[in-house]
């Protein structure tokens, strides 16, 4: 298995420009999970979905930022338009609904906005 | 509200040594409780959990946690620690019981040295 995967891996953009982060999460696995992490927050929690349905957005900073999934197998997060304070290293993992409750992270996707 | 604490920002200690890395909590009903491992530039990996049964939970990497209920804490621990365990280590506790969301601690880095 390829684990979850993301992408882009890194991102730079401007003010005020719209960003789209990907995740393909592991086949089989019905939790998906966006998280942000920066030096000053730590790692946050901002939305996760059970077999495609949002569960809870309450992390979801503001409505510059928004989230889908589609179908089992691809998510997007997206910030329009994005602020240089969107600077982060954004994860998402995956997990498979069974009592150990493990989750997968991806390798992230490190944006910059200038 | 649930919530996990890490005191320590950084703990440091020589190779061989044992090694200790403390997490406290608060959640409202029984505690399922979570370590993770951050490798500079890539996501979480899990290492261990308690959910139920025996205090002392072993893990991947030769590392192991010990739950107390009465003092509230999860302690990841090691024998004998290596120059490859540096990394920053995330305690995490699951909030509530239907789904899978899990709220972070801010993490510690641990660096070991030769």
């Amino acid at each position: 298995d390829a684990g979850v995967i993301q992408s882009p891996r890194h991102e730079v953009t401007e003010m005020g420009q719209e960003v789209t982060l990907r995740c393909k999460p592991i086949s089989g696995h019905d939790y998906l999970f966006w998280y942000r992490q920066t030096m000053m927050r730590g790692l946050e929690l901002l939305i996760y979905f059970n077999n495609n349905v949002p569960i809870d957005d309450s992390g979801m900073p503001e409505d510059r930022f928004s989230a889908k999934m589609p179908n089992a197998s691809f998510s997007t997060l997206k910030i329009q338009p994005s602020e240089p304070r969107d600077s982060a290293v954004y994860f998402c993992a995956s997990s498979r609904r069974t009592g150990l409750n493990e989750q997968f992270f991806g390798p992230g996707t490190r944006l910059t906005v200038l | 509200a649930q919530s996990v604490a890490q005191p320590e920002d950084q703990v440091n200690v020589a190779e061989g040594n044992p090694l200790t890395v403390k997490c406290t909590y608060s959640v409202s009903g029984n505690p399922y409780l979570f370590w993770y491992v951050q490798y500079p530039n890539r996501g979480l990996q899990f290492l261990l959990k308690y959910i139920t049964g025996d205090n002392l939970v072993k893990g991947s990497y030769g590392f192991e946690a010990e739950f107390n209920k009465s003092q509230t804490s999860f302690h990841l621990k090691k024998p004998s620690a290596l120059v490859s365990d540096s990394a920053l280590y995330f305690c995490a506790v699951r909030v509530d019981q239907a789904g899978t969301a899990l709220i972070f601690g801010k993490g510690t880095t641990l660096s070991v040295s030769s």
